[in-house]
């Protein structure tokens, strides 16, 4: 186990729906990023918060929103959910912004 | 931005044999390789990594290898055991947690060992 730890398990939500995904970094640690995997795919990179600020981000559109935490823990916010947002969202935590990322469970999402 | 390509997308070996993993990478500026196992239902497990100053690792039965001028790396899993059954994923970066631009992913390769 590495420490890294996301609620909920699963969620269904409907089309335009808002959903809002969290995560407890390990203890140390104060880089968090955010990955989306679909089924069958590898994950892929939705953005990274350092001390609370958004220091990188992929190729997702702006309605994916996410916060960083005084205790960086953080929070990705979807909005005007869609039917291909439907995946598995996996958070990964490290210590430093270059550190060496341990994911969590992640998150089954399903948009129906 | 980087693109990682992954082969076998399925591997099947018998149990003791050994199986390898192959990755390409386009990004010349990239210098951080990770592998993860994903197991049904879980988040990657990072098994072993390898940054560019070196050509090869070891970890027990897993290695991996790193050929910067032709972009590639592999990954060794010898004397294989039915618990090594799962998908297991390269990914490469500019930094060891990707930095601002994340780890970039293959697609994966689902390795399933035969007893």
């Amino acid at each position: 186990e590495t420490g890294v730890t996301q609620s909920p398990t699963h969620l269904i939500k409907t089309r335009g729906q808002q959903v809002t995904l969290r995560c407890s970094s390990q203890s140390g640690h104060n880089t968090v990023s955010w990955y989306q995997q679909a089924l069958g795919q590898g994950p892929q990179f939705i953005f990274q918060y350092y001390r609370e600020e958004e220091n990188g981000r992929g190729n997702f559109p702006p309605r994916f929103s996410g916060l960083q935490f005084p205790n960086y823990s953080s929070e990705l916010n979807v909005n005007a959910l869609e039917l291909d947002d439907s995946a598995l969202y996996l958070c990964a935590s490290s210590l430093e912004q270059g550190g060496v990322a341990f994911f969590g469970q992640g998150t089954r999402l399903t948009v129906v | 931005g980087e693109n990682v390509e992954q082969h076998p997308s399925t591997l099947s070996v018998q149990e003791g044999d050994s199986a390898v993993i192959k990755c390409t990478y386009s990004d010349s500026a990239s210098n951080y390789f990770p592998w993860y196992k994903q197991e049904l239902g879980k988040g990657p497990q990072l098994i072993i990594d390898i940054r560019s100053n070196v050509g090869e690792k070891k970890d027990q039965r897993i290695a991996v290898t790193l050929n910067k001028t032709a972009k590639h790396f592999s990954l060794h899993i010898t004397e294989t055991q039915p618990e090594d059954s799962a998908v297991y994923f390269c990914a490469a970066s500019r930094g060891s947690g990707g930095g601002a631009d994340g780890l970039t992913f293959g697609k994966g390769t689902h390795l399933i060992i035969q007893p």
